[in-house]
């Protein structure tokens, strides 16, 4: 099955304590972005990335970290986590790579993961 | 500056009513607008798009949007409403930011079908 995985899906934490908020694809897509629901204000991107090795800030990046070694992978990493990142956390993907088009195909995403910081 | 907006917070709709979700947006160049769907405790899932062509595109679930370029306007619509299409929906739109293209969220509006 297709699917856009995120681990885990709920976390409770304390302030400055690093966590990793994991994301898999199995669809050997090119395109992931990381995205932060808050109520009010919909969706911000935190940092997207075109294919691996590939990473860029989104609208919201600051307090956040990112890699992309590998296609399927997408980790988003808190190094020093304060109560202002409490949020809903989604990982998404697509299939088109480049900035030209990559948008006109469908997003993938992943469940969600509810973050609380203390 | 390029944005999207959703005016309504929430939209009530009797069961078996057409239902309408709005949607404007401004962005420079042609616009690629789309539409998801969020259904409690789930990721979002696409609904429709429109990129070229007719200007009433038609999506999932019985949904469909109807495209007009001198409202700039992308509103989702539905004959019939059924409970189950009780969610929250999200307009966005692609925009050239940054040298990339990406996509602008609306705010969401929640849409809750009464029986």
């Amino acid at each position: 099955e297709a699917q856009v995985t995120q681990n885990p899906r709920y976390l409770i934490t304390v302030t400055g304590k690093k966590l990793t908020v994991t994301c898999s694809q199995n669809m050997n897509h090119e395109y992931m972005s990381w995205y932060r629901q808050d109520p009010g204000l919909g969706l911000r991107q935190i940092y997207y990335s075109m294919n691996v090795e590939v990473t860029d800030k989104g609208d919201v990046p600051e307090g956040y970290k990112v890699s992309r070694k590998e296609k399927r992978n997408f980790p988003l990493i808190l190094e020093s986590p304060s109560p202002n990142q409490t949020s809903l956390y989604f990982c998404a993907s697509s299939s088109t790579a480049g900035g030209s088009f990559w948008s006109t195909d469908t997003q993938y995403f992943g469940p969600g993961t509810r973050l609380t910081v203390l | 500056a390029q944005s999207v907006a959703q005016p309504e917070d929430q939209v009530n709709v009797a069961e078996g009513n057409p239902l309408t979700v709005k949607c404007t947006y401004s962005v420079s160049g042609n616009p690629y607008l789309f539409w998801y769907v969020q259904y409690p405790n789930r990721g979002l899932q696409f609904l429709l798009k429109y990129i070229t062509g007719d200007n009433l595109v038609k999506g999932s679930y019985g949904f469909e949007a109807e495209f007009n370029k001198s409202q700039t306007s992308f509103h989702l619509k539905k004959p019939s409403a059924l409970v189950s299409d009780s969610a929250l929906y999200f307009c966005a739109v692609r925009a050239l930011l940054d040298s990339n293209y990406q996509l602008i969220w609306g705010a969401g509006t929640k849409l809750i079908i009464k029986p």
